[in-house]
């Protein structure tokens, strides 16, 4: 079964410094790759994905993520945080031999100090 | 409408009554699921459907049942509702198996 680690439950950073969001999966085939972002009281938004071919991919608010697969890895990077990137951040694993399903991580908690 | 509604949007339930969650799509995408969020576990999976007509079971699908008679609604019923239910309900959509999904704003359900 696939399955999705998020081992940071909060990060708080200052507001200009630079976000790393750590992501790690589980799964024995080739996995399609989320990450999406939730704001208070809101539903999720994808800010990006990898299927396949470039392992740098970049997304919507300036974010960017890195698949490395010898670490089974998919770490979300924003270079410069802006105060409205306070949200919480999921990661999700999906395989076609798996249908439609993806397994979600259990999420990380970004606080943006002024 | 635009994308993904549901209803209501929060409720409190006693235990042991009977809830539906409706959720509605128009963007005529054939997958569409039903999770529950809860404090430090993610979203999980509930039930969802792969094309009109067809429904499966996810990951946490015990006291829930799941009905897909059209393309566009596909909504969520707790038979006799139990305080361990009370979470956040978000339904979602996608075209595929290898598309983004899409989600509603979600159904915050309390039981007590």
């Amino acid at each position: 079964a696939q399955s999705v680690t998020q081992p940071d439950i909060h990060i708080t950073v200052s507001e200009g410094a630079s976000l790393e969001l750590r992501c790690n999966y589980s799964y024995g085939a080739t996995p399609y790759l989320f990450w999406y972002v939730q704001s208070p009281g809101q539903g999720l938004q994808l800010l990006l994905k990898y299927f396949s071919g470039d392992t740098l991919v970049q997304g919507i608010k300036g974010f960017e993520a890195e698949f490395k697969r010898s670490q089974s890895s998919f770490n979300l990077r924003k270079p410069s945080v802006h105060w409205s990137d306070a949200a919480e951040y999921f990661c999700a694993v999906g395989a076609q031999a798996a249908g439609n399903k993806l397994t979600f991580g259990g999420g990380t908690r970004v606080l943006v100090k002024p | 409408i635009a994308g993904i509604t549901q209803a209501p949007t929060s409720q409190i339930l006693a235990a042991g009554r009977r809830m539906t969650l409706r959720c509605t799509q128009d963007m005529r995408h054939n997958a569409m699921y039903w999770y529950r969020q809860d404090l430090g576990l993610g979203l999980r999976l509930i039930h969802y459907s792969n094309t009109a007509g067809t429904t499966g079971k996810g990951e946490v699908p015990d006291g829930y049942s799941v009905s897909r008679a059209n393309t566009d609604d596909f909504p969520l019923t707790l038979a006799s509702a139990v305080p361990s239910q009370t979470s956040v309900y978000f339904c979602a959509s996608s075209e595929g198996p290898s598309n983004e999904q899409f989600f509603g704003p979600g159904t915050r359900l309390t039981v007590l």
